[in-house]
C-alpha cells in the first residue's frame, strides 16, 4: 500500500529554536498532503493542507507564520515550527492521499515535538 | 457541518471476545467513512472504508463495519479480539473524495488477559 515516511520521529530543542519536519510519500506523487496535530489522549485535529506548488489551506485558528508549510516537490512537504514554545509540544502527524489522488489519506507515524 | 461521535472513550473487553465499538456522523448525505487504527506513539493505519455499494465492509486484522444509513452509524466489528488489538481507534468521515476528514474523538480498546 501506499506509505508515508515522516521525519524525525522525536525532536527535543530549547524553546526559541525552529523545528523542521519532513513528511515525504514513497513510491507515489502527493500533490495534497495534510500536517494534524495532536494532543495527548486526544484526537487529530487538521492544522493546514498542503498543496503541492501553492500555498498551503490553513484552518481557522492556526497561525500560518507559526507554522510554515512547504511542499516544493510532488513527494516532499514539510512543516516548521517556529520559535517554538513549550505549548507547541504535541504530536504531529501528517498525511498524503494515495496514488488515486483522493480518499482515503495514509498517514506518516507522526513526530514527538518537546519544547523545554 | 460534518461531525462525528464515538460515545465510547474506553472500552475493555477479554482476549477472545467479540467487539463492537460504536460510531455514528452528522452529514446530509451519504459520507465516506473510515476506521482507523492508532497503536501508542505510532500514526494511523487504515483499517476500513466505506464509499458506496455493500453496507458491510471488510478491513485488515479481521474487523468488518457495518454502515447503517438509517441510523447514521458505522459501527466496527471483530468477533474475537486479541491482545494486540489494544490500541486507539478513531472513526471518521469526510464529506467527498477529495475532502478533508473529520475525526471522532477516538475510543480507547483495552484487552483483559
Amino acid at each position: 500500500g501506499a506509505v508515508v515516511s515522516q521525519h524525525p520521529s522525536r525532536v527535543i530543542c530549547k524553546s526559541g529554536t525552529s523545528v523542521k519536519i519532513e513528511c515525504r510519500s514513497l513510491d507515489f506523487q502527493a500533490t495534497t498532503m495534510f500536517w494534524y496535530r495532536q494532543f495527548p489522549k486526544q484526537s487529530l485535529m487538521l492544522m493546514a493542507t498542503s498543496n503541492e506548488g501553492s500555498k498551503a489551506t490553513y484552518e481557522q485558528g492556526v497561525e500560518k507564520d507559526k507554522f510554515l508549510i512547504n511542499h516544493a516537490s510532488l513527494t516532499l512537504s514539510t512543516l516548521t515550527v517556529t520559535s517554538a514554545h513549550p505549548e507547541d509540544s504535541s504530536f504531529y502527524i501528517c498525511s498524503a492521499y494515495g496514488p488515486e489522488g483522493n480518499q482515503p489519506q495514509h498517514f506518516g507515524d507522526g513526530t514527538r515535538l518537546s519544547i523545554l | 457541518a460534518q461531525s462525528v461521535t464515538q460515545p465510547d472513550i474506553h472500552i475493555t473487553v477479554s482476549e477472545g471476545a467479540s467487539l463492537e465499538l460504536r460510531c455514528n456522523y452528522s452529514y446530509g448525505a451519504t459520507p465516506y467513512l473510515f476506521w482507523y487504527v492508532q497503536s501508542p506513539g505510532q500514526g494511523l493505519q487504515l483499517l476500513l472504508k466505506y464509499f458506496s455499494g455493500d453496507t458491510l465492509v471488510q478491513g485488515i486484522k479481521g474487523f468488518e463495519a457495518e454502515f447503517k444509513r438509517s441510523q447514521s452509524s458505522f459501527n466496527l466489528r471483530k468477533p474475537s479480539v486479541h491482545w494486540s488489538d489494544a490500541a486507539e481507534y478513531f472513526c471518521a468521515v469526510a464529506g467527498n473524495r477529495d475532502d478533508k476528514i473529520i475525526f471522532g474523538k477516538g475510543t480507547r480498546l483495552h484487552i483483559l488477559p
